[in-house]
Order: structure tokens, then sequence, then C-alpha cells
């Protein structure tokens, strides 16, 4: 158990919709990175979240964008989907403190795109 | 820039024996390296980490891995497989002087354990 927690587990979505996941952070942890795992592959960075900030950004279109709020929680937004976009997508948490920052994985969401 | 290249996209064991996981990464700067596994389902739990120090490291249940800078590896290994270890492992790597940035994983190893 990491602390991290993911909603919602499933999703389905049609092409063109617009979708928003939701992640929230492990106790303490200031920072929040998202993951896109299709079908058979590794976990690919869309970007990451630092103190309200992104903090870095993977080859995703702008159509990808993401908040973080205060109290560190986070979201995923996903426009004008396309069938491509289906896949679990994976948040993980930090603590951002001169050191190994690990990060730790919530369960994921996956999505559907029909 | 980084890369994980992980030999294998499937690997099978009988219950009992050896469990050897190849990785090999490329990294312009130290790397701090990562074995993550995936069970069916859910999220990814970390296995275990090398960041300084000792080369060999270890993880829980019973795995550890090994750092070797002139090869570019860091190889999982576990003594004696286990049925509960049939899982998917992702190696993943990430610049130690910007740690805490980016994963960057290999494609995974799908592991499968028989009685």
């Amino acid at each position: 158990e990491t602390g991290v927690t993911q909603s919602p587990t499933h999703l389905i979505k049609t092409r063109g919709q617009q979708v928003t996941l939701r992640c929230s952070s492990q106790s303490g942890h200031n920072t929040v990175s998202w993951y896109q795992q299709a079908l058979g592959q590794g976990p690919q960075f869309i970007f990451q979240y630092y103190r309200e900030e992104e903090n870095g950004r993977g080859n995703f279109p702008p159509r990808f964008s993401g908040l973080q709020f205060p109290n560190y929680s986070s979201e995923l937004n996903v426009n004008a989907l396309e069938l491509d976009d289906s896949a679990l997508y994976l948040c993980a948490s930090s603590l951002a403190v001169g050191g190994q920052n690990i990060q730790y994985f919530g369960a994921g969401t996956r999505l559907s795109v029909l | 820039a980084q890369s994980v290249t992980q030999l294998g996209s499937h690997v099978s064991v009988s219950e009992g024996a050896l469990v050897l996981l190849r990785c090999n990464y490329s990294s312009s700067v130290p790397p701090y390296l990562f074995w993550y596994v995936q069970y069916p389902n859910q999220g990814l739990q970390l296995l275990l980490k090398y960041t300084t120090g000792a080369t060999l490291v270890k993880g829980i249940n019973g795995f550890e891995a090994e750092f070797k800078k002139s090869e570019t590896s860091f190889h999982l290994t576990k003594p004696s497989a286990h049925m509960s270890d049939a899982a998917e492992y992702f190696c993943a790597v990430t610049p130690a002087n910007q740690a805490g940035t980016a994963l960057i994983f290999g494609k995974g190893t799908t592991l499968s354990v028989s009685s």
C-alpha cells in the first residue's frame, strides 16, 4: 500500500470527448508525476508537478494538461480524446527534498476510448 | 538522454528455480536505477533501488540486483522462484543529478512461474 489513490479506476469515453483523472498523493509528498502505460508497454512520462507548477514534460501534446492543488492532490486532463489515448494512467507521488525522491505509484485509472 | 533495455519480454521458470531478469541502461550521467513489479490490474510497486553506495542492493520478497557500471547493467535475481512472483517487472532509470524527475522505463518482462 503506497498511500497514493487514483479515481476512477475505470473509465469509458468516446473519441473527441474530454476526461479528468484524479490523484491523491501520499501524505507529505509535494511532487506528483503522471505516466501513460499502453497495453504491453512500459509507462511513459507525461509530466510532473512540484508545488503546483509544471516541473517537466514528456513527449505528449498540449491536449494533455494537469493541475496540482495546494493539498498536493492532482488532476490529469485530456481533451479531444483519440483512440490511441486508451491506456492505464498512473500517478506517482514523491517528496522532493535533496535526496532520492523515490516515486510511489497508485493503482492507476484504465481509460478506454471508443 | 537515458534509455533502458530489458532483454526478454517473457521469462518462464519452474518454482524453486533461479530467477534472472536482465536490464541494461544507457545514461550520460550517473544513474539511479529501479526495479518495479506490477501484478495484474494493479499499479507499480517498488522492488528495490540503486542510488549510491553498495552496488548489490536487496529488495522485498527476496529479490536483489547488482549495479555494474562497466557493463551498464542492473539485472534482477532471486535464488528461488515462488508462484506468487508471477508478474510484470519493469526496470527504470533516472539521472542522479535530477533525482525525482521523469523515470524512464523499459518495456517490461513478464515472469511466469510453473509448478
